[in-house]
């Protein structure tokens, strides 16, 4: 069965500092990967994919995240960090063990992140 | 583009009771997903529904349900409300996620449903 392990459930960093968040995921087949973002009272915001090629990828608001298969890793990073930043960072798995294609996405617990200004 | 829209936001039943919850996706998107939110269990996948038929199914049981419309919308509805189904019910919208590759999911801010 797919999973996904965001090992960091609070994370705290200065505006301005480097971020890295991780994810570690188990999947059966060729995965997708995404990270999402979650406001107070908002719902979930893509901010990147990885489907194939490049293992680094960008996404919006500065933010990417590299795959890396062997590690079974999927990390998010942003070299300087906002203090809107501060959100619920998701990551999830999804992909082709899903019969009949469909969106079927597994998520992580999350990652909660805090800026201090 | 208008976004994906659930309504309502906010509701509080009793257990018991039984609450059916509404999803309208963005034009276009035949693919609607619900996720159920807690604290404690994160994002846990309850349906999908595509062309108006259920295409994946999560590990929930019989209570949770849902339906699609011709025009997309959805409904899900949670029978014989129990204490520990009090959450944040989001539905996502997305095309159609052929072939095995998932397609970007847009989230609404979901519905908070609280059991007493």
């Amino acid at each position: 069965a797919q999973s996904v392990t965001q090992p960091d459930i609070h994370i705290t960093v200065s505006e301005g500092a480097s971020l890295e968040l991780r994810c570690n995921y188990s999947y059966g087949a060729t995965p997708y990967l995404f990270w999402y973002v979650q406001s107070p009272g908002q719902g979930l915001q893509l901010l990147l994919k990885y489907f194939s090629g490049d293992t680094l990828v960008q996404g919006i608001k500065g933010f990417e995240a590299e795959f890396k298969r062997s590690q079974s890793s999927f990390n998010l990073r942003k070299p300087s960090v906002h203090w809107s930043d501060a959100a619920e960072y998701f990551c999830a798995v999804g992909g082709r063990l899903l019969t009949g294609g469909g969106n079927k996405l597994t998520f992580g617990t999350g990652t909660q992140l805090k800026v201090e200004l | 583009k208008a976004g994906v829209t659930q309504t309502p936001r906010y509701l509080i039943k009793t257990r018991g009771q039984q609450v059916t919850l509404s999803c309208s996706p963005i034009s276009g998107h035949r693919s609607v997903s619900w996720y159920q939110q807690t604290p404690g269990q994160g994002l846990q996948f309850l349906f999908e529904y595509f062309s108006e038929t259920q295409r994946n199914k999560g590990n929930f049981p019989g209570r949770f349900s849902g339906r699609q419309f011709s025009n997309s919308r959805s409904e899900m509805n949670v029978s014989t409300l129990e204490l520990g189904d009090s959450a944040l019910y989001l539905c996502a919208s997305s095309l159609e996620g052929l072939a095995g590759i998932p397609g970007e999911l847009f989230f609404g801010e979901g519905s908070r449903l609280t059991v007493l």
